[in-house]
C-alpha cells in the first residue's frame, strides 16, 4: 500500500486565483512528480524532481510551478488559474525501482 | 523524445483472454512498464519488463521483445472489474528518471 497523498481532493476556484495543490509521501521516495490528465486521456508529465531541490519541467508546457524543499512534500502551484487549468493533477512518487506509486488526484475546475 | 502506441478500446466479454499491444520509440530503454486506473481513480502498477519475455502475476502477463520495441500485456479470465483504462509507459535513457505513458487503452468486459 503507497503512502501518498493529496489535497484537496476536489476544488472550484475562480478565474485568476491562486491555487496550491498538496502533496505528501512518507515512503521517503527521492523521486516525485506532477502529471495532468483529462477525463479518459493520457497522463502528461508536467514537473519531476529527483530530490531536494531538484526540480524540472516535463513534456508538457505548464504554467504551474513546483517546490521541493523537503524530501516528504512536493506541492505544485498556479498563479494565477485559468478555465484552460481545468483538469485532474495526479502527484506520484518512486525509488531507485521501477514503480512509482500515485496519489488519488486532485480534481481542478476553474470558473 | 518517445511515443508510445496502443490501442484506444478493446471489448471482450468474461472468462476471455484479452491482449493489450504496445509499441514504442525511445532514444534508449530501461524498461517497460504497466499501469491499471478504474474511472476516478489513480493509476497502479500492474508489471514490468526489463528483459525479453513472459512476466507473469496471476491472471496478468507482460511480454516484452526489445528487438522488435513491441510488449503486450495479456489478461486472462477477464472479470467484469477488469474494465479500466490500460497504460504502457517506458522509462528511456534520455533521462532515465522519467517516466512516459502511453494514451491509454479503455477495456471494456461485457456479461
Amino acid at each position: 500500500e503507497a503512502d501518498i497523498y493529496q489535497t484537496p481532493r476536489y476544488l472550484v476556484i475562480g478565474t485568476g486565483k491562486k491555487i496550491t495543490l498538496e502533496c505528501s509521501q512518507t515512503m521517503g521516495h527521492d523521486k516525485m512528480y506532477w502529471y495532468q490528465q483529462d477525463p479518459g486521456m493520457e497522463l502528461h508529465l508536467i514537473h519531476y524532481s529527483y530530490g531536494v531541490n531538484s526540480t524540472e519541467k516535463g513534456d508538457l508546457s505548464s504554467e504551474s510551478t513546483v517546490s521541493r524543499i523537503r524530501t516528504e512534500h512536493f506541492p505544485l502551484t498556479l498563479e494565477s488559474a485559468r478555465p484552460s487549468h481545468t483538469s485532474q493533477y495526479l502527484c506520484a512518487s518512486g525509488d531507485s525501482g521501477n514503480t512509482i506509486y500515485f496519489g488519488e488526484g486532485s480534481w481542478l475546475t476553474v470558473v | 523524445g518517445q511515443s508510445l502506441e496502443q490501442p484506444s478500446e478493446v471489448t471482450a466479454v468474461e472468462g476471455a483472454i484479452v491482449q493489450i499491444n504496445c509499441t514504442y520509440q525511445t532514444s534508449g530503454f530501461y524498461g517497460l512498464s504497466w499501469y491499471q486506473q478504474h474511472d476516478g481513480g489513480a493509476p497502479t502498477f500492474l508489471s514490468y519488463n526489463a528483459l525479453d519475455g513472459l512476466e507473469e502475476t496471476g491472471r496478468f502477463s507482460s511480454f516484452l521483445s526489445r528487438s522488435d520495441s513491441y510488449g503486450y500485456l495479456l489478461l486472462q479470465e477477464l472479470q467484469m472489474k477488469d474494465s479500466a483504462s490500460y497504460f504502457c509507459a517506458v522509462r528511456d535513457g534520455g533521462s532515465a528518471r522519467q517516466l512516459t505513458f502511453g494514451s491509454g487503452t479503455q477495456l471494456t468486459v461485457l456479461p
